[in-house]
């Protein structure tokens, strides 16, 4: 069964305390791996797509890595603003179009 | 210039009670999705419509009748609500593989 798993769900940082959040993934082909992040009371707001294993995407503080069997969000000199929980999903190659989500991780960002 | 808009944002109505949600998107996509997202912040797929037609039925109740009129909106129709259908309700396009997401309607059922 395709899957995945977040870690940490929460996540307290000094404002450019650099960190990592990781997303595990089980999908049987990936089509594509996906970064979001959610603000409370908001919809998910689109951050990266990654498509195959060694890709790389860049956007302000955040990176995003992917390898076969995880996906890392890199968040450097984090500012407040950056809080936020952050999502990450999975579309399978051979299932449609539908995205599996992960449970998120959850970041707050102290001055 | 909102992308996808749902209404209501916020809909509060008793048990067995039947309510609407509708979903309008200005991008020009073809495939339209609902999600559900529990009270842990978990979000997983209800239904997806591709240019009207039903593509994604993911294991939902009967009581949840999405129904798409045209490729730009698609509804959400819940009869007999439950207190179970407590959630946010998130509206999703996409033209390929990326979706964007609707805002969401929070839904509380008393």
């Amino acid at each position: 069964e395709d899957q995945v798993t977040q870690s940490p769900e929460a996540l307290r940082l000094q404002e450019g305390e650099s960190s990592s959040l990781n997303c595990s993934y089980t999908v049987s082909g990936l089509r594509g791996l996906f970064w979001y992040r959610q603000d409370p009371g908001k919809g998910p707001e689109f951050l990266f797509t990654l498509y195959s294993a060694g890709e790389e995407k860049e956007k302000e503080r955040l990176k995003a890595t992917l390898t076969k069997k995880e996906s890392f969000l890199h968040i450097t000199a984090p500012k407040p603003e950056d809080s936020a929980t952050y999502l990450c999903a999975v579309q399978a190659t051979f299932d449609t179009d539908k995205l599996i989500f992960g449970t998120g991780t959850r970041l707050q960002v102290f001055p | 210039d909102t992308a996808v808009s749902q209404t209501p944002k916020y809909l509060v109505t008793q048990m067995g009670n039947d309510k609407s949600i509708k979903c309008e998107q200005n991008l020009g996509h073809d495939t339209m999705y609902w999600y559900k997202q529990d009270s842990k912040k978990f979000l997983k797929i209800m239904f997806s419509y591709n240019n009207k037609e039903l593509i994604i039925n993911e294991t939902v109740p009967n009581r949840f009748s999405p129904k798409s009129p045209d490729k730009a909106h698609l509804n959400l129709h819940i009869n007999s609500l439950e207190l179970g259908d407590s959630a946010v309700y998130f509206c999703a396009s996409s033209h390929w593989e990326t979706q964007y997401f609707g805002p969401g309607t929070r839904l509380l059922v008393l």
